[in-house]
């Protein structure tokens, strides 16, 4: 089954700075991959995702990147704010005949923003 | 339209007891998932259901759990002899079919804890 690496586990970044997380998957037959943010306590949310006939893709200051030969994923914040401040999540699926998107989650990435 | 509602939010049980919970799916959404977040832990995939089916429990142990998705009323995770182990959030995801297309986002529930002592 798919396996999905998240580095790193966590990462504090100054106000304004940029933040990266980056996920490595291992089955070549993923064609979609989200991100999710989840604050304490809460639900996770979706806040980007990408398929993989792009190569990247942007809103406003998220960003993301997928390099399928390699089969690793980013997602970049840029001008980090302290609401960005929460765990986020990398996740691949395999969308098999439009029917199943079982997704595969890393381990998470504790984000915390420095005002 | 509210969300994918799930209930009890928090659930204590002693050793030996049995939890349900439930998910309601966002209108219109015929998918249901379920994920167990342990602490400090990612989301692990449980399983998938449709109405009345279950298409894939690959990641559901296969002794004391059990889930069901019936034609009428939310999707229901069953734990039975509940042990410490079983001590985590519970989410519930839905997601949507467009003209037989998946569309892929999962929209998750605010979670169940489960708390066995």
């Amino acid at each position: 089954g798919e396996n999905v690496e998240q580095h790193p586990s966590t990462l504090s970044v100054q106000e304004g700075d940029s933040a990266v997380i980056k996920c490595t998957y291992s089955d070549s037959a993923s064609n979609y991959f989200p991100w999710y943010k989840q604050e304490l306590g809460k639900r996770p949310q979706l806040i980007i995702d990408i398929r993989s006939n792009v190569g990247e893709k942007k809103d406003q200051r998220i960003a993301v990147t997928l390099n399928k030969t390699a089969k690793h994923f980013s997602l970049h914040i840029t001008e980090t704010q302290p609401e960005d401040s929460a765990v986020y999540f990398c996740a691949a699926s395999t969308n098999s005949g439009g029917s199943n998107y079982k997704l595969t989650f890393g381990k998470g990435t504790l984000l915390t923003v420095n005002p | 339209n509210a969300g994918v509602m799930q209930n009890p939010r928090h659930l204590v049980r002693r050793r030996g007891q049995e939890a349900r919970l439930r998910c309601s799916p966002m209108k219109g959404h015929s998918h249901v998932y379920w994920y167990r977040q342990l602490p400090e832990e990612g989301l692990k995939f449980m399983v998938y259901l449709q109405k009345e089916n279950i298409i894939d429990e690959s990641g559901m142990p296969k002794e004391r759990f059990s889930a069901e998705f019936p034609k009428e009323g939310p999707s229901i995770l069953r734990i039975q002899q509940v042990v410490r182990g079983d001590s985590a959030a519970y989410f519930c995801a839905s997601s949507l079919q467009l003209a037989g297309v998946h569309t892929g986002e999962l929209f998750f529930g605010e979670g169940s804890r489960l708390t066995v002592l």
